[in-house]
């Protein structure tokens, strides 16, 4: 079945600095790349997406880009706030409409 | 436009009780997941529903465990005979088409 891997698992920044999280795949027929960001206790929130005819996309201090040669993309935060801590999933779909979530990336953001 | 909604919210049953789970769709949806969330863990896909259609139940127990959505009302997720490794959070999501999946507050399920 498909592997999704995320790193790093945890990740504490200063507000002000930038935070990325690298996710791995290994179903080369995914064609649609989301990032979910999930508050504890709260429901995850699709904050950024791509599809794989581009390789990069942007909205406002988030951004995501897409190596589809290599199997991976990436979440990018810029200019981080303390709003932004929570745990992001990367959740390549698989063939069919799935979604396969990897482990998480527990964002901290120090003031 | 009221987002994915999902009832009740919080659950608890005795072990060998049944656990039914609702999820009503955002308006103009017509595709509904359903996932689990172990705590500290990721979301793990169980069932892909269109109305009236499984889709894909790869990621569902093949007993206890089945799932509904029909011409009317809320799709349904049902556990028969809960244990005690069946407390989770249970997700569905909802999607006009492929793609974009928005997802309700959950149910916690906790079985005693």
């Amino acid at each position: 079945g498909e592997n999704v891997e995320q790193h790093p698992s945890t990740l504490s920044v200063q507000e002000g600095d930038s935070a990325v999280i690298k996710c791995t795949y290994s179903d080369s027929a995914s064609n649609y790349f989301p990032w979910y960001k999930q508050e504890l206790g709260k429901r995850p929130q699709l904050i950024i997406d791509i599809r794989s005819n581009v390789g990069e996309k942007k909205d406002q201090r988030i951004a995501v880009t897409l190596n589809k040669t290599a199997k991976h993309f990436s979440l990018h935060i810029t200019e981080t706030q303390p709003e932004d801590s929570a745990v992001y999933f990367c959740a390549p779909e698989n063939q069919g409409g799935k979604l396969i979530f990897g482990q998480g990336t527990e964002l901290s953001v120090k003031p | 436009n009221a987002g994915v909604m999902q009832n009740p919210r919080h659950l608890v049953r005795r072990r060998g009780q049944e656990a039914r789970l609702r999820c009503s769709p955002m308006k103009g949806h017509s595709h509904v997941y359903w996932y689990r969330q172990l705590p500290e863990e990721g979301l793990k896909f169980m069932v892909y529903l269109q109305k009236e259609n499984i889709i894909d139940e790869s990621g569902m127990p093949k007993e206890r465990f089945s799932a509904e959505f029909p011409k009317e009302g809320p799709s349904i997720l049902r556990i028969q005979q809960v244990v005690r490794g069946d407390s989770a959070a249970y997700f569905c999501a909802s999607s006009p088409a492929e793609y974009e999946q928005y997802f309700g507050p959950g149910t916690r399920l906790t079985v005693t």
